[in-house]
């Protein structure tokens, strides 16, 4: 079974549109992330959410909207989709987000193209 | 963010020990010394972590320094499917703050 798993695996749009990446994982962690990685192969995070709640929201445009419906998926929903918003996003979760630190558990990448 | 310097590459030979270097001269006192590595096409996969003392799993070593500057992931016996980026990231504590992910090394593994 995929501990972190993503969809799609492959996202193609146009500038203007709106669209969602989905993450699962089925571990029972705490804590949830979005991380982007752009073409020069730089992984930044985005966000994290503890227990369904917004933990970390890094310098990222409104475009950007998370959404933690419980604690085993959390969503991205991306409007107004921009050239360079082409990228490979991330999710990743972990045990918690507090006390000594927990590996990271990564899904496989959502690689968005805007065109 | 305590920031970490590794090469851009390293080439080994397959069946043979590989030690990446990070240095972190500006690391604190909490902050943890997390290995990752990201394969081709592929999300990143933890490796090893620690915080003042060597450590062992069944993926690598990790050597830390004793004044904790620097630290040496150490794979006893590479094989092809150990090429990838690998990054040293500091980090303190829990996951709160995400994880600040670097360059990294390439290491290139030959047959």
């Amino acid at each position: 079974d995929t501990a972190v798993s993503q969809t799609p695996k492959y996202l193609v749009t146009q500038m203007g549109n709106d669209k969602s990446i989905k993450c699962e994982q089925n571990l029972g962690h705490d804590t949830m992330y979005w991380y982007k990685q752009d073409s020069k192969k730089f992984l930044k995070i985005m966000f994290s959410y503890n227990n369904k709640e917004l933990i970390i929201n890094e310098t990222v445009p409104n475009r950007f909207s998370p959404k933690s419906p419980d604690k085993a998926h959390l969503n991205l929903h991306i409007n107004s989709l921009e050239l360079g918003d082409s990228a490979v996003y991330f999710c990743a979760s972990s045990q918690s987000s507090w006390g000594p630190p927990y590996e990271q558990y990564f899904g496989p990448g959502t690689r968005l193209t805007v065109t | 963010d305590a920031k970490t310097t590794q090469p851009n590459s390293m080439e080994s030979n397959e069946e043979e020990p590989v030690h990446l270097p990070c240095n972190h001269s500006t690391i604190s006192g909490t902050d943890y010394i997390h290995w990752y590595r990201q394969l081709p096409s592929q999300g990143p996969e933890y490796v090893i972590h620690g915080l003042t003392s060597n450590v062992n799993n069944r993926m690598a070593s990790l050597a830390i320094a004793e004044d904790r500057k620097s630290s040496t992931l150490i794979l006893h016996r590479a094989t092809l499917r150990d090429a990838a980026v690998y990054y040293c990231i500091l980090s303190t504590g829990g996951g709160a703050d995400g994880l600040t992910f670097g360059k990294g090394t390439h290491l290139i593994i030959q047959p």
